[in-house]
C-alpha cells in the first residue's frame, strides 16, 4: 500500500465547473500538507500549503485537510483551461521538507 | 532573482555510461533536495543536502547514485554505470537556511532533467 493515494485521472471538466481532487494517506504523522501544480515538461509549483485539520482559502483555490479521516482535499472554483494541468499532493511529518507525493491527477479543462 | 537552474534539460546515456545532473539553489539557498519522478508516478525523495552535507540520502539507491552541495558550485547528482531504469525525470529544489519549508511555505522546484538511457 502506498503512503499517499491518489487518483490519476484524467478528470475533465468544463470551463467554468469546480474542479474537486483528493488524496488519502496512511501515516498519521503527516502535519504539514500542499498542493503542487505541474504542467507537462515543467517542474511542480506550489499552490496551497496547509498545517494539520482545517481550510485554507486563497482565490479560486480552496485547500482542505482532515486529519481524522486522513484526507485532503483541492478546491478549485470557476475552472479556466489554463488550469489543465497534473496536479500533486504532498506530504511532510517535519519542517525539514522530506516530501511524500501523491502519483498526481491530470486534469483537463475544456472550454 | 533567477529560480532553481538545473542543467541539462535533457541527458541521453548509452547504458554503462555516466549521468551528472547539475543543480544550481535560488540565490540565498543553501538546501537543496533531489528527487526522481518515474513516468505516471509522483516525485520520489532521493536526497537533501546542505553546503558540504548529506543530512538525509534515505531515498537514495545504495548503489551507483551518488550526490554532493560543495561550498562552491553547483549541486551534482551522478549516477554511474546507468540503467534503462534509470530513464526519469530528475527534479532539484532548494530552500533557505535554517528555515526549512516551513517559512516559504515549500520550497521551490528547478524544471527537471530528463535522462534517457539508451
Amino acid at each position: 500500500q502506498k503512503e499517499v493515494e491518489q487518483d490519476p485521472g484524467p478528470l475533465s471538466v468544463p470551463e467554468g465547473a469546480i474542479v474537486s481532487l483528493n488524496c488519502t494517506y496512511s501515516n498519521s504523522a503527516f502535519q504539514y500538507f500542499m498542493w503542487y501544480r505541474q504542467y507537462s515538461r515543467k517542474g511542480p509549483e506550489l499552490l496551497m500549503y496547509t498545517y494539520s485539520s482545517g481550510n485554507k482559502e486563497d482565490g479560486r483555490f480552496t485547500a482542505q485537510v482532515d486529519k481524522s479521516s486522513k484526507y485532503i482535499s483541492l478546491f478549485i472554483r470557476d475552472s479556466q483551461p489554463s488550469d489543465s494541468a497534473t496536479y500533486l499532493c504532498a506530504m511532510t511529518t517535519d519542517s525539514w521538507g522530506k516530501l511524500q507525493f501523491g502519483a498526481g491527477t491530470q486534469v483537463v479543462v475544456t472550454p | 532573482n533567477a529560480g532553481v537552474m538545473q542543467n541539462p534539460r535533457h541527458l541521453v546515456r548509452r547504458r554503462g555510461q555516466e549521468a551528472r545532473l547539475r543543480c544550481s539553489p535560488m540565490k540565498g539557498h543553501s538546501h537543496v533536495y533531489w528527487y526522481r519522478q518515474l513516468p505516471e508516478e509522483g516525485l520520489k525523495f532521493m536526497v537533501y543536502l546542505q553546503k558540504e552535507n548529506i543530512i538525509d540520502e534515505s531515498g537514495m539507491p545504495k548503489e551507483r547514485f551518488s550526490a554532493e552541495f560543495p561550498k562552491e558550485g553547483p549541486s551534482i547528482l551522478r549516477i554511474q554505470q546507468v540503467v534503462r531504469g534509470d530513464s526519469a525525470a530528475y527534479f532539484c529544489a532548494s530552500s533557505p537556511p535554517s528555515t526549512g519549508i516551513l517559512a516559504n511555505y515549500g520550497y521551490t522546484f528547478g524544471s527537471g532533467t530528463r535522462l534517457t538511457v539508451v
